[in-house]
């Protein structure tokens, strides 16, 4: 079955620091997303990509993100200067034009 | 209103009981919704689409009361491998479909 794949599974870096979150979504899907989980809370919607552009974001989504899909398989995300409130988990999913979503297992992001 | 509520629980229930947990959304204008399954610390998975006025999957029922904007899903038979974090999720009506989840409806399904 195909999947997701988030890159690295965990990732500890020091407030103020970039970081990079890694996904290669599925193939043949069109439609690219990541969302959060800060632990105990719900999934966020933080941002969605379509036809190599942002298609949607949400307030979450300031202007320390970025999303990328630089050679047409990976597709990242970047957050320039990490907070510690940044700590969470990153998934990434994709989904197909009349295919549901499949997420990624997740980044766990630790901010110190 | 929140746009997607459940109670958060957590439902402590012995193995063979039914469990039924609840969700009610704000938007009328979403026509399809589904219920995912978290485990500790992992991925959502899709456990259910609803689309129209229910669903049934096995020990899984997934009923929708539009007029009411309100879903359930109820498990038959419960199962120590069934506790996790059931998530109401609402695909937001826009064209690209971003997915609002519900903060989860935790279960715990004891021997």
């Amino acid at each position: 079955e195909p999947e997701v794949t988030q890159t690295p599974s965990h990732q500890v870096t020091q407030m103020g620091q970039e970081v990079i979150l890694r996904c290669v979504p599925i193939s043949n899907h069109l439609y690219f997303y990541w969302y959060r989980q800060i632990l105990g809370q719900k999934v966020e919607f933080l941002v969605s990509f379509y036809n190599n552009e942002i298609s949607e974001k949400s307030e979450i989504f300031d202007d320390q993100f970025s999303v990328e899909r630089p050679d047409g398989s990976n597709f990242t995300l970047k957050i320039r200067s990490t907070k510690l409130e940044d700590s969470a988990m990153y998934f990434c999913a994709s989904r197909g034009d009349r295919v549901g979503y499949t997420f990624g297992s997740g980044t766990r992001l630790t901010v110190v | 209103r929140k746009e997607v509520e459940q109670d958060p629980g957590p439902f402590n229930v012995p193995e063979g009981a039914t469990v039924a947990f609840n969700c009610t959304y704000s938007n009328s204008a979403s026509q399809s919704f589904f219920w995912y399954r978290q485990d500790c610390r992992k991925e959502p998975k899709l456990l259910m689409s609803v689309y129209s006025s229910g669903n049934e999957d096995g020990r899984f029922t997934a009923q929708l009361n539009r007029a009411s904007q309100y879903i359930s899903l109820l498990i038959r038979d419960s199962k120590l491998s069934d506790s996790a974090t059931y998530l109401c999720v609402v695909p937001f009506s826009g064209g690209y479909n971003k997915l609002i989840f519900g903060a989860g409806t935790r279960l715990a399904v004891h021997p």
